[in-house]
């Protein structure tokens, strides 16, 4: 089974600011399949990124995602007072599926 | 518009079963792979099981095997659960998503609201 583990747990940013989220996986993802998702309290998760680095269909352009192997990255360029949620990474190269712990970005 | 609504969730004693219920609409359901994917009390993701379109194959967690399954009934566009054994680790808000694409029991791009499941006597 592939662990994922996501840093920092929590990161406190201003809107405006970058964030950069890190996903690490216990042994390289097959074909960087890789995704992120969004999801706010009381919400159900929101595809933004597979693939490592396409953007899901209706998701602006300042999130983005990049790596490869073993290291991943979630780049949110100017937060929006929407972006402030926990952000959750999967891979879904190999069997079990697995999610990392979650990064919580929150308003500083 | 594609929605997906749960449903079946509840209060249930360790050792008993649920069966949870996944109304969609909005796309072609028989052609799209199903899952379910649970989160535990301030907990992260966890993945449960999946099922392709026309239900042939389907796919569970070793957490899930033996104690869950998953089925569909495409002619009333829905997708179940069948839980027992139930224990308390297995209290989560479970939910069910849409394959982004058809084939893909493993990446989705909508969920449902979730259905919660609590499992304690």
């Amino acid at each position: 089974e592939i662990v994922l583990t996501q840093s920092p747990g929590t990161l406190s940013l201003s809107p405006g600011e970058r964030a950069t989220l890190s996903c690490r996986a216990s042994q390289s993802v097959t074909s960087s399949f890789l995704a992120w998702y969004q999801q706010k309290p009381g919400q159900a998760p929101r595809l933004l990124i597979y693939g490592a680095s396409s953007r899901a269909t209706g998701i602006p352009d300042r999130f983005s995602g990049s790596g490869s192997g073993t290291d991943f990255t979630l780049t949110i360029s100017r937060l929006e007072p929407e972006d402030f949620a926990v952000y959750h990474c999967q891979q879904y190269g190999s069997s079990p599926l697995t999610f990392g712990g979650g990064t919580k970005v929150e308003i500083k | 518009e594609v929605q997906l609504s749960e449903s079946g969730g509840g209060l249930v004693q360790p050792g008993g079963s649920l069966r949870l219920s996944c109304a969609a609409s909005g796309f072609t359901f028989s052609t799209y792979a199903m899952t379910w994917v649970r989160q535990a009390p301030g907990k992260g993701l966890e993945w449960v099981s999946g099922i392709t379109g026309g239900g042939g194959a389907s796919y569970t967690s070793d957490t899930a095997k033996g104690r869950f399954t998953i089925s569909r009934d495409n002619s009333k566009n829905t997708l179940y659960l069948l839980m027992s054994g139930l224990r308390a680790d297995d209290t989560a808000m479970y939910y069910c998503a849409k394959g982004i694409h058809p084939s893909s029991w493993f990446l989705w791009d909508y969920w449902g609201q979730g259905a919660l499941v609590s499992v304690s006597s």
